[in-house]
């Protein structure tokens, strides 16, 4: 089995740019697809992006996700930050029926 | 409109039993794969089994062998048959499906399990 590791936490001002980063522990992260979720306070996940860069309909394209084979890791990057965007942001793939989520990261938009 | 509902859930003592269900609408279980993942209080998200669509099953290590995921197509629902609990699977169950068997696309909102004596 592989993990996913992702910072605890991030902040950044209201405008700005911010990365979120997921390495996998084992095996290429272009293996299997990345998707990020997105989970408020006391709400369920959404998905923000899907097959490690589409994003869902309804999703901002301040949100974009890539992936780096020479760091095997995924990334999210959220620009023009607003107030909403603060929130639990999870990074997750597969992997041989197992399905592994990082252990997300905490984005505070001051 | 899309949607999952969770139920089930509630206070069990440790080595007690639990199902929970997740009645589905606007879209046909036995077409999707249908996802459990949990949250523990103040923890991250874990996979814990899915069903696809073609019926064959997969369990987290921490679960198999204790848990049975299942589905009733005459109903449109999700089950997850909880055996044997212990105060580590106390969390938030979720139900997640999607058309893609490698992400979860819709969720529910959750239902509370809490293993305690």
């Amino acid at each position: 089995n592989f993990m996913l590791t992702q910072p605890h936490s991030v902040s950044e001002s209201p405008g700005k740019t911010v990365t979120i980063s997921c390495t996998r522990s084992s095996g290429s992260i272009a293996s299997n697809y990345v998707q990020w979720y997105q989970q408020r306070p006391g709400s369920a996940p959404t998905t923000v992006i899907y097959e490690d860069n589409q994003r869902p309909s309804g999703v901002p394209d301040r949100f974009s996700g890539s992936i780096d084979s020479s760091s095997n890791s995924a990334s999210l990057t959220i620009s023009g930050l607003k107030t909403e965007d603060e929130a639990d942001y999870y990074c997750q793939s597969y992997d041989s029926s197992i399905w592994v989520f990082g252990g997300g990261t905490k984005l505070t938009v001051l | 409109e899309v949607q999952l509902v969770e139920s089930g859930g509630g206070l069990v003592q440790p080595g007690g039993s639990l199902r929970l269900s997740c009645a589905a609408s606007g879209f046909t279980v036995s077409s999707n794969y249908m996802s459990w993942v949990r949250q523990a209080p103040g923890k991250g998200l874990e996979w814990v089994s899915v069903i696809y669509s073609g019926g064959s099953t997969y369990y987290a290590d921490s679960v198999k062998g204790r848990f049975t995921i299942s589905r009733d197509n005459s109903k449109n629902t999700l089950y997850l048959q909880m055996n044997s609990l212990r105060a580590e699977d106390t969390a938030v169950y979720y139900c997640a499906s999607s058309k893609r068997p490698d992400a979860f696309d819709i969720w529910g909102q959750g239902t509370m399990v809490t293993v305690s004596s």
